[in-house]
């Protein structure tokens, strides 16, 4: 993988509905690997920062796990509501550089 | 704290025309970039900064310009605008490598 994917693209779940995305990202030089959410016309917001492989971080229903052997993320969403639908981003930084990479997201629509 | 603030909100330009979108942060992060928002292809990374002085090219660079002479601006230049430039244009900052990020609230440029 050269790049950060993200799949899938988009997911609707009903209210109540836990889901989960991916991530995968080169795991060659690997430094940390972010999560952000986005609302519509708003900006994103960081979720989680995750550095060492096998990393679990929770903030309330959302968490995510790291594999930096392989080159995986997991976001997990239990019990989603409406508020949980945006956009979920996954960045990369690679080696000790400035850059900060994104996948191209996974869209959330949860119906009521 | 102001957090990442970015000027102007809305543009429009003609091809052609040069113009600067202004980013400051009042955070004292170390870490600067600039994205645009593409449909599809979520957050893609222009240029970026580690530092007061030092500046590197991202994703897209072709057709902007940075400096970073002091640690709170960070300007993105159009040198001649073109209408493949039209998006949405975001700032961000974060404190290190592994810092969360924080964005600005973007700007919306269209070229006619």
């Amino acid at each position: 993988i050269l790049n950060v994917e993200q799949s899938p693209q988009s997911l609707h779940v009903q209210e109540g509905d836990s889901t989960n995305f991916t991530c995968s990202f080169p795991s060659s030089n690997f430094y940390a690997l972010h999560w952000y959410r986005w609302e519509t016309a708003k900006s994103p917001e960081a979720l989680f920062v995750m550095t060492l492989n096998g990393d679990e971080k929770k903030k309330g229903r959302i968490s995510a796990t790291l594999n930096t052997k392989e080159g995986y993320s997991y976001l997990y969403i239990k019990g989603s509501q409406p508020e949980d639908s945006a956009t979920y981003l996954c960045a990369q930084t690679s080696g000790n550089t400035g850059k900060l990479i994104f996948g191209q997201g996974t869209t959330l629509q949860v119906k009521p | 704290n102001a957090g990442v603030t970015q000027t102007p909100k809305f543009q429009v330009l003609k091809t052609g025309q040069s113009m600067t979108l202004q980013c400051a942060q009042d955070m004292n992060h170390e870490y600067m970039s600039w994205y645009r928002q593409d449909p599809g292809m979520g957050l893609r990374l222009i240029h970026y900064s580690v530092g007061a002085g030092i500046t590197d090219q991202g994703e897209v660079p072709n057709g902007y310009n940075v400096s970073r002479s002091t640690t709170e601006d960070f300007p993105l230049r159009l040198l001649s605008a073109a209408p493949s430039q039209t998006s949405v244009y975001f700032c961000a900052s974060r404190a290190g490598q592994v810092g969360e990020q924080y964005f600005g609230p973007g700007t919306r440029l269209t070229v006619t």
